[in-house]
């Protein structure tokens, strides 16, 4: 079964917003990342967070992660066009599995 | 160039048929993944492998087989192809010594479909 929920399933915005995506995960994790998927293209990793860090930056991304809720969210600040993918948390924990949410669709209108 | 290369990059098969899917790294990556793609599943994994030789079963291992007899091959071999196993196939890989911030790399992924 998957190991997280992404909520919403999808979001359509406007060019210059921002775009918050939530995730949240069952087990216990080493780490949680986020990975964006062009259509029809393979995963890129966006962020990595680790379990005992609570916020991270990376250019317009920004990843929170609170363990006590089993939960992280990604923010794009500023949307462009050319952010519009699916968007999907994962996690890993003990091993090196990397198991996925169900994603977020995000569309940027222009 | 380097990297992870699948192939095919789409395949039609009939059901019944066995059929392969590839995945070269050239990294020497010591972890790879076959992850299958559905609408409204996500990614959920079949198969993994921490190194030449050591494989084992993910979320989905029904129906598939996997081998690792050097460190850059990874292939998925379908023993009897079912419709149900129409999917979107995606390898990944991860260094064992790589820093904690890299993440996976995926390939582009194998569309397959079973007729």
């Amino acid at each position: 079964s998957q190991q997280g929920e992404e909520d919403p399933q999808a979001l359509s915005i406007q060019e210059g917003e921002n775009a918050t995506m939530n995730c949240s995960y069952k087990t216990s994790i080493n780490n949680l990342q986020w990975y964006r998927q062009n259509s029809g293209r393979g995963l890129v990793h966006l962020i990595l967070i680790r379990s005992n860090e609570r916020e991270k930056h990376s250019g317009r991304l920004r990843v929170t992660l609170d363990t006590s809720k089993k939960s992280s969210s990604l923010l794009i600040t500023a949307s462009r066009a050319a952010d519009t993918a699916s968007y999907f948390c994962a996690t890993v924990y003990l091993t090196n599995k990397l198991i996925f949410g169900t994603g977020t669709l995000l569309a940027v209108q222009p | 160039d380097a990297g992870i290369t699948q192939s095919p990059r789409y395949k039609i098969t009939e059901t019944g048929r066995q059929v392969t899917l590839m995945c070269h790294q050239t990294w020497s990556h010591s972890y790879m993944f076959w992850y299958r793609q559905d609408l409204g599943h996500g990614l959920r994994l079949i198969y993994y492998s921490a190194a030449a030789d050591i494989t084992d079963k993910g979320e989905v291992p029904d129906g598939y087989v996997v081998s690792r007899s050097k460190t850059e091959n990874f292939p998925l071999t379908l023993e009897s192809a079912t419709r149900s196993q129409t999917s979107v196939y995606f390898c990944a890989s991860r260094g064992a010594r790589q820093g904690a911030e890299y993440g996976y790399t995926f390939g582009s992924g194998t569309r397959l479909t079973v007729v």
